[in-house]
């Protein structure tokens, strides 16, 4: 099975911050990687898709980028509504999920 | 827009039995592969299996911690994605998602395994 290793596990940040998480996967996934938010109570939300495009109606300060085993979810500007937790998940075979990022307020 | 909406959920005892269901609309249900996904309380997602379409023979596919004791099953005549769970252990107790990858999924359905 593929695993993910997400890191941080958890992030402190304010308000405009730029905040950058990793993804690395055990073996090499091409493009097939997505990244996901989560808030208490609800179910994940699609944000990026095959690595780097941005699902219809997220905003574009998210970004994906990478391939391979190395993909990194970009906020270019933290707002209000992004404190949340943040999955990278692979379906190059199966599916797996990192162990998330809990992105907190500072 | 994709709906999915899954029911069955609730308390079992350890060893017992429960049928999930997801029902699926607004989007070609016989075409799709469908997953589910489960989450422990306070805990990361967890891939639980999937079943492929008809044009890829119903393939089913499961996580190591379930394979043997949950079946995916479905209907496509009712649009609707089936998780039959036996042999139920405390460590199955999550929220179990229906998900059509990569978006849409379900509001889930919480399963309680305890005495």
């Amino acid at each position: 099975a593929i695993q993910l290793t997400q890191s941080p596990s958890s992030l402190s940040a304010s308000v405009g911050d730029r905040v950058t998480i990793t993804c690395r996967a055990s073996q090499g996934i091409s493009s097939a990687l997505a990244w996901y938010q989560q808030k208490p109570g609800k179910a994940p939300k699609l944000l990026i898709y095959d690595a780097s495009s941005l699902e219809s109606g997220v905003p574009s300060r998210f970004s994906g980028s990478g391939s391979g085993t190395d993909f990194t979810l970009t906020i270019s500007s933290l707002q209000p509504e992004d404190f949340a937790t943040y999955y990278c998940q692979q379906f190059n075979s199966y599916l797996s999920f990192g162990g998330g990022t809990k992105v907190e307020i500072k | 827009e994709v709906q999915l909406v899954e029911s069955g959920g609730g308390l079992v005892q350890p060893g017992g039995s429960l049928k999930l269901s997801c029902a699926a609309s607004g989007f070609t249900f016989s075409g799709s592969a469908m997953h589910w996904v489960r989450q422990a309380s306070g805990k990361g997602l967890e891939w639980v299996g999937r079943i492929r379409s008809k044009a890829n023979s119903y393939a089913t596919a499961y996580a190591a911690s379930v394979k043997g004791r949950f079946t995916i099953s479905r209907d496509d005549s009712k649009n609707t994605a089936y998780l039959q769970m036996n042999s139920l252990k405390t460590e199955d107790t999550a929220v179990y998602y229906c998900t059509r990858h990569p978006s849409g999924w379900g509001q889930g359905t919480l399963v309680t395994v305890s005495s």
